[in-house]
């Protein structure tokens, strides 16, 4: 079964750190997103990136967050600054198309120190 | 505005036993779907709804899409330990975009 992967399970930073997760959507995908738990918490959206741009972002996705897709496998996620409330489990996901269920990743648990 | 109401927050029963969750919303919602999550895992899609009043099953797990188009429901029959878990639901808006908008879950927790 194709699956999103993502690196690395647990990074643990700095404040003020810069930090970049990285996922291999399903290679068919044309969507991928960005979302985040904090623990305890219900998961929350963060970023669509569609045809090489962001196709929409929520508050959360301030201008320390930027997005990327570098070559026609990786999807990253990078954030300039981190803050401790920046703690969570970020999940990357793809999808064929808007009304197609994502898949979504293992995660990776950001912890800033 | 886009908030999903999920309910119970948490349930505690017996293996065997049949078991319903679900959400509502004041909103809208274009699609509705069902994932479960293990600790430390992402969440895992169990079934999707596109249209209002489909009900779907895969396996034990029934779910259906309110014909308001603005709940559904998800059920498990005859649970198992492995059913344990947070289960969420989720749903994307009427308007343009395609994020998904989560429920707080379901804990679902099955005595032996």
């Amino acid at each position: 079964e194709p699956e999103v992967t993502q690196t690395p399970s647990h990074q643990v930073t700095q404040m003020g750190q810069e930090v970049i997760l990285r996922c291999v959507p399903i290679s068919n995908h044309l969507y991928f997103y960005w979302y985040r738990q904090i623990l305890g918490q219900k998961v929350e959206f963060l970023v669509s990136f569609y045809n090489n741009e962001i196709s929409e972002k929520s508050e959360i996705f301030d201008d320390q967050f930027s997005v990327e897709r570098p070559d026609g496998s990786n999807f990253t996620l990078k954030i300039r600054s981190t803050k401790l409330e920046d703690s969570a489990m970020y999940f990357c996901a793809s999808s064929e198309g808007p009304r197609y269920g994502y898949t979504f990743g293992s995660g990776t648990r950001l912890t800033v120190v | 505005g886009q908030q999903l109401n999920q309910s119970p927050q948490s349930m505690f029963i017996q293996e065997g036993e049949d078991v319903s969750m679900n959400c509502t919303s004041s909103s809208i919602f274009n699609t509705w779907l069902w994932y479960k999550q293990d600790p430390g895992e992402g969440p895992v899609l169990l079934i999707a709804l596109y249209k209002a009043g489909e009900l779907t099953s895969n396996g034990r797990l029934t779910a259906q899409f309110g014909i308001t188009r603005k709940d559904s429901f998800l059920n498990i029959s005859a649970s198992i330990p492995s059913d344990v878990g947070i289960y969420f639901c989720a749903g994307q808006p009427m308007e343009y975009g395609n994020k998904l908008v989560f429920g707080a879950g379901t804990i679902l927790r099955v005595k032996s």
